[in-house]
């Protein structure tokens, strides 16, 4: 079976502190793909960042940065420097490589104090 | 380039009443994936439709039913509606609906049941 768990569901923080949301799935595919979404009170979610399974490098973009480990099956999102327009609900996500289905985990809401 | 759009944004039935959601997706994709997000059940695939057909559905009853036209756009349909269908009901296209593509997420259409 699939399972994506954010053990976080809330985290607190005052601005400027780094935060680092985690992720931990489970799954008996070989090939996957994990997501971050972000969704705003608006409620749109908004793509992050797509890693394949195959890819274990970490990436960076900007305040953002991601660590995928698959020897613990985790993909952790951290926020440098977090600003009060990081406030949203993150989300993780798990999707096989042959269909459109994310499996997605609870969330976490995160709120940057100023 | 046009996001994803759903129709209405806000809904507001009775119980035993049916309804039916709009999505049209961004122009060229032809995957449509609806999700069901509520606070206790987070969010659940409901199903994907590909090229006019369903290729992959969740785990919901049989009143939750969907389509796609020709032109990708698609509906999803509940039929005899119950106060737990209360939910905020997200579209999100890609392209063919492969793990490895990102899904973009309309802005949900808002359904509250009394």
């Amino acid at each position: 079976a699939q399972k994506v768990t954010q053990a976080q569901t809330e985290i607190s923080v005052v601005e400027k502190e780094d935060v680092t949301l985690d992720c931990v799935y489970e799954t008996r595919d070989t090939t996957y793909y994990l997501f971050w979404y972000k969704q705003p009170p608006s409620g749109e979610l908004v793509f992050l960042i797509r890693r394949n399974s195959f890819d274990e490098q970490n990436e960076i973009s900007g305040r953002y940065s991601w660590n995928f480990q698959k020897s613990t099956s985790s993909f952790n999102f951290t926020i440098t420097a977090s600003q009060v327009v990081d406030s949203a609900v993150y989300f993780c996500a798990l999707g096989s490589s042959n269909t459109g289905k994310l499996i997605f985990g609870q969330g976490t809401t995160l709120q940057v104090k100023p | 380039k046009a996001g994803v759009t759903q129709t209405p944004r806000y809904l507001i039935k009775t119980r035993g009443q049916q309804v039916t959601l709009s999505c049209s997706p961004i122009s060229g994709h032809r995957s449509v994936s609806w999700y069901q997000q509520t606070p206790g059940q987070g969010l659940q695939f409901l199903f994907e439709y590909f090229s006019e057909t369903q290729r992959n559905k969740g785990n919901f009853p049989g009143r939750f039913s969907g389509r796609q036209f020709s032109n990708s756009r698609s509906e999803m349909n509940v039929s005899t509606l119950e106060l737990g269908d209360s939910a905020l009901y997200l579209c999100a296209s890609s392209l063919s609906g492969t793990g490895w593509q990102e899904q973009y997420f309309g802005p949900g259409t808002r359904l509250t049941v009394t």
